[in-house]
């Protein structure tokens, strides 16, 4: 069963960047059946889909964070990265990553690290 | 993209029924048979109850459901159980230009 696991910095300062690791374990992020994901949620607030990439690279972005977020996969590593520039503080949420299927499963979130809180504050 | 519409809050007494609606549009909710809905306790990562509409992953149990008519998909808890009680997101595919949306959440409270 795969799981994935968020590590990263708790507390990043105004106009840093927010950098954050998904660590694969019981299974391949070259998986050719999943495609994995950022998904935020803040403080007493909703899902926000952040973005996601396939093990070849190929990324999907918010509109919205375009801008400021890179997604990364190292395959050697099993894990895949999240990078979101310029932060503030409305960017303080829970940070998860998850694998999901891809076009042929509707995007179906089917695996979902513990998450971690990325606080923004100086 | 924009969220999709859910009620902010749910509740039935344990042993009812209590179904969560969940609006979009004919672009994401109602242009594909996609949509998923996720439970979320407080303080734990979402976990996959539905997808693809009405399809429940193994584990799940079969008090879950799940359904969809026009740009409304709906979930519908029987038999309420006090461990249900939680948040509830539905989520759909919204084109292969785009990534999934989400609903609001809806609050469930079993009284």
């Amino acid at each position: 069963q795969l799981q994935l696991q968020e590590s990263g910095p708790g507390l990043v300062k105004p106009s840093e960047t927010l950098s954050l690791t998904c660590t694969g374990s019981g299974g391949s992020i070259s998986s050719s059946t999943y495609y994995w994901g950022w998904i935020r949620q803040p403080p007493g607030k909703g899902l926000e889909w952040i973005g996601s990439i396939y093990y070849t690279g190929s990324t999907y972005y918010n509109p919205s964070l375009k801008s400021r977020i890179t997604i990364s996969v190292d395959t050697s590593q099993n894990q895949f990265s999240l990078r979101l520039s310029s932060v503030t503080a409305t960017d303080t949420a829970v940070y998860y990553c998850a694998g999901h299927g891809g076009f042929s499963s509707g995007w179906t979130l089917d695996y979902w690290g513990q998450g971690t809180l990325v606080t923004v504050s100086s | 993209q924009s969220a999709l519409t859910q009620p902010p809050s749910a509740s039935g007494s344990p042993g009812q029924s209590v179904t969560i609606s969940c609006t979009g549009t004919s672009s994401d909710v109602g242009g594909y048979n996609y949509v998923s809905w996720y439970q979320q306790h407080p303080g734990k990562a979402p976990k996959l109850m539905i997808y693809e509409v009405n399809k429940r992953p193994s584990g799940v149990p079969d008090r879950f459901s799940g359904s969809k008519s026009g740009n409304t998909a709906s979930l519908t808890v029987s038999g309420l159980q006090a461990e249900d009680e939680a948040d509830y997101y539905c989520s759909s595919y919204a084109g292969s230009n785009n990534l999934g949306v989400f609903g609001g959440g809806t609050k469930l409270t079993v009284l």
